[in-house]
Order: C-alpha cells, then structure tokens, then sequence
C-alpha cells in the first residue's frame, strides 16, 4: 500500500513560533514532492516542489526539505502567522501515480 | 494567465445517476488529474490525462471515465453514482510532470 503519513494531524501555536509539519511515505520511489495548503472547502495551493534530484527548495517564510532514503519530508514553516491557518497536505508523485497525505491542520493564535 | 477552472461548484444528483464535471487547465499546460477528496481526507487519484491519453489511474472502478480534448480541458464522468461518491472532486494541470495548480473543486452530493 502506498500509504502517505502526516504527523501532527493537527498542531496549534502561538502566533510568531517557528514550526515543523511532518510526510512520511511507505515507498522511495519518486518524482516530486509537493507541498500544498488548503483552506475550508477550498482548493489546494501549491507551496513548494521538490524534484527528486534535489534536497529542498525555499520560498519566503517556507522551507522543505525531501529525503528519499528515509522516506521522509519535512515543512519548516518560520515565524508563523494566523493566515498561515489552513491545512497543510504533501503529495507523492512517482511520475504516473499522486499519493496524498491526510494533512496537518494548522491553527495560529493571534 | 487565467488558472485552473472547474465547473459546475456545486451539483446535487441521485443515486443511479449520471454526472459530468468540467475543468479548464491553466493556460500552457498539457497534464489534467483528478481527484475526489471526502471531508476530513487528503484527496484521492482517480487519474490524470497526458496530450489526450490516460497516463495513470488510481484505485477507482470503471465507471469513473474521463477524456482530455484537444485544448487540454478535460471531464470527469461518473456513471451509476452512488452515496459514497459525494465528495469533492478537484482537478489539477500541469506542463508534463511538473507542479500541479488546482481549481477550486466541484461539490457533489449524492442523495
């Protein structure tokens, strides 16, 4: 089963922390990673992509970073904000095939 | 550059029904997924079109259909809907394999 975890599956913080959302995935086999965030009943925003070939990729307040050898991404979100309040999903894509996450809700108090 | 479109937002059919979902690619691209997300999950493959030919499926049967037109829009169709399938269904384009953009999805609600 090519299972996707997310880890916390919630997470609230106060406004200005730094924090750390988690993807795991079952299989090494990959194209990209995304990033993205959701908003209620919305659809989904692209963040960050990183292709196989690279560690990580930055934009702005965001960094994530993809290891294939254990399976593992990580979103480094810095000095967060209440509009950073969403939920955050990551995708595996092996190139023919999307793999998503159930996702971190994100909550920021002001 | 218009983004990723889909239409119609919201639709509300019967069991045993049929229904067509609609969605615009961003303008340049030539890669369309969709995917159904039920409240509370991360979405779900159903499968994606490349310059008008399915490129990959997820685990949906076969009355989950779709074409990819010239112009690179494309449609979803559902036959013989049943409760389960009241979801959200968001479709995604891309150039080739790159990063994916969303539309904003259409709400179906089987009852």
């Amino acid at each position: 089963k090519q299972e996707v975890t997310q880890i916390p599956a919630a997470l609230s913080v106060p406004e200005g922390e730094n924090l750390v959302l988690n993807c795991s995935f079952t299989d090494s086999a990959i194209y990209n990673l995304q990033w993205f965030r959701q908003d209620p009943g919305k659809g989904l925003t692209s963040l960050l992509l990183i292709q196989s070939s690279q560690r990580e990729q930055t934009s702005g307040r965001l960094n994530a970073s993809l290891d294939k050898s254990s399976g593992r991404s990580t979103l480094y979100i810095a000095a967060s904000q209440p509009g950073d309040s969403a939920t955050y999903l990551c995708a595996r894509d092996t190139g023919n095939q999307f793999y998503f996450g159930t996702g971190t809700s994100l909550t920021v108090i002001p | 550059e218009t983004g990723v479109t889909q239409s119609p937002t919201h639709l509300i059919k019967t069991r045993g029904q049929q229904v067509t979902l609609r969605c615009s690619s961003q303008s340049g691209h030539n890669t369309v997924s969709w995917y159904q997300q039920a409240l509370g999950q991360g979405p779900q493959f159903i499968f994606q079109y490349y310059r008008e030919e399915e490129n990959g499926r997820g685990n949906f049967p076969p009355r989950f259909s779709g074409l990819q037109f010239p112009n690179y829009s494309s449609e979803l169709n559902v036959n013989a809907l049943e409760l389960d399938d009241s979801a959200l269904y968001l479709c995604a384009s891309s150039l080739s394999l790159n990063e994916q953009f969303f539309g904003p999805g259409t709400r179906l609600t089987v009852l």
